[in-house]
């Protein structure tokens, strides 16, 4: 079975200050993990993911997220926050089953002050 | 490229009711994933559909079931609806045999069960 905490319900930043959402995953077998960002209102949209390349992973509107298997953690960055990053942001884990569903953590709402 | 459509947007019934939600996939995915996200929670799967069968469950009662159509649109149908069933499901497409595939979510359908 997989499962995915995220530490923290809610992360208040300035703008222009460091974002940090974190994320740890227990799985059985090597995981896939995926960042998504959920605005009021609206439906789910990829960040980014990560699939067994790169440990270092890109995503859009300057967001990136590093795998670490020692840790079993897949924690959310972004240097400088803006004020439209304020949402909720999901981490979600798959299996590489073939059913390509996906387990998630309870979220976390990003606050940012002017 | 069209996206995912869900209708309708929002939708209001009252305990023992009946309802039925609709997805339309993204242009080439034949595979919907359906999720229920209750307030304040991360979405949970509920079941999958490929090829017009049901293609894995979550831990769902049977009330929960679903259909999909041969251009691949699908349905989920809720029979006797209970207060805690009041929740924004999502609907998420795919196309089965991608390594990994992303699944794009739609906008939801937001239940209220009174």
């Amino acid at each position: 079975a997989q499962s995915v905490t995220q530490l923290g319900s809610h992360v208040s930043v300035s703008e222009g200050a460091l974002v940090l959402l974190r994320c740890n995953y227990s799985s059985s077998v090597p995981p896939y993990l995926f960042w998504y960002v959920q605005y009021p209102n609206q439906g789910l949209q990829l960040l980014l993911k990560y699939t067994s390349a790169a440990t270092l992973v890109k995503g859009i509107n300057g967001f990136e997220a590093e795998f670490k298997k020692s840790e079993t953690s897949f924690h959310l960055t972004k240097p400088s926050a803006h004020m439209s990053d304020a949402a909720e942001y999901f981490c979600a884990v798959s299996d590489n089953s073939g059913y390509s569903t996906l387990t998630f953590g309870k979220g976390t709402m990003l606050l940012v002050s002017p | 490229e069209t996206g995912v459509t869900q209708s309708p947007t929002h939708l209001i019934k009252t305990r023992g009711q009946q309802v039925t939600l609709r997805c339309s996939s993204q242009s080439g995915h034949n595979t919907v994933s359906w999720y229920q996200q209750a307030l304040g929670q991360g979405p949970q799967f509920i079941f999958q559909y490929y090829r017009e069968e049901e293609n894995g469950r979550g831990n769902f009662p049977p009330r929960f079931s679903g259909l999909q159509f041969p251009n691949y649109s699908s349905e989920l149908n809720v029979n006797a609806l209970e207060l805690d069933d009041s929740a924004l499901y999502l609907c998420a497409s795919s196309l089965k045999g991608q390594v990994m595939g992303e699944q794009f979510f739609g906008p939801g359908t937001r239940l209220t069960v009174l």
